[in-house]
């Protein structure tokens, strides 16, 4: 079964600074990544996906995530993070068997931005 | 606005009732996922449907019980609620068997 850890409970960053949060998968096959996004009082926001292919993926909102199988890595970075990044981040991944659907997510990060 | 709609947004009740949780998926989208995020659990799947049938179940408790209707909308039916069952639930749904999900804005459960 596929597992996901997300080690860092809690992040702060100044704004503008750079940031990275990091994601270890656990799966046997080739994995689909993701990485989410949840505000307060909000549902869960697709930031980003790797199925294949370059394993450096950009996504919305000026992030990015580099896929390293040797590592069995997926850590998302954003080079200068804005206010509104605090949120929660949630790195996910996914089978690739038809028969099997769900994401598996990690426990979050959250982001915490002091000015 | 992920196209995904649930409700209600709030709900609070008491200990031994029973709810029901709508989801109406985004157009198009076939799965639909159910999802129940509380502070000492996270985020825990709960059951999978495609196209009105049943396709995994996660860690879905015997009171609760979903289903997918024709018009591909979905309930979570939660029964003899307990103050352990108060969380977030949340629905999302999907395309295909890719994984990428599009998620409600979550009916927020509060057993008293």
């Amino acid at each position: 079964a596929q597992s996901v850890t997300q080690p860092d409970i809690h992040i702060t960053v100044s704004e503008g600074a750079s940031l990275e949060l990091r994601c270890n998968y656990s799966y046997g096959a080739t994995p689909y990544l993701f990485w989410y996004v949840q505000s307060p009082g909000q549902g869960l926001q697709l930031l980003l996906k790797y199925f294949s292919g370059d394993t450096l993926v950009q996504g919305i909102k000026g992030f990015e995530a580099e896929f390293k199988r040797s590592q069995s890595s997926f850590n998302l970075r954003k080079p200068s993070v804005h206010w509104s990044d605090a949120a929660e981040y949630f790195c996910a991944v996914g089978a690739v068997d038809f028969g099997n659907e769900k994401l598996t997510f990690g426990t979050g990060t959250r982001l915490t931005i002091i000015p | 606005d992920s196209g995904v709609t649930q409700t209600p947004k709030h709900l609070i009740t008491a200990t031994g009732q029973r709810v029901t949780l709508r989801c109406s998926p985004r157009s198009g989208d076939l799965s639909v996922y159910w999802y129940q995020q509380s502070l000492d659990q996270g985020l825990q799947f709960l059951i999978q449907y495609y196209n009105g049938e049943e396709r995994a179940k996660g860690n879905i408790l015997e009171r609760f019980s979903a289903q997918q209707f024709p018009d591909l909308h979905s309930e979570l039916n939660l029964s003899s609620l307990e103050l352990g069952d108060s969380a977030l639930y949340f629905c999302a749904s999907s395309v295909g068997p890719t994984g990428e999900l599009f998620f409600g804005e979550g009916s927020r459960l509060t057993v008293l």
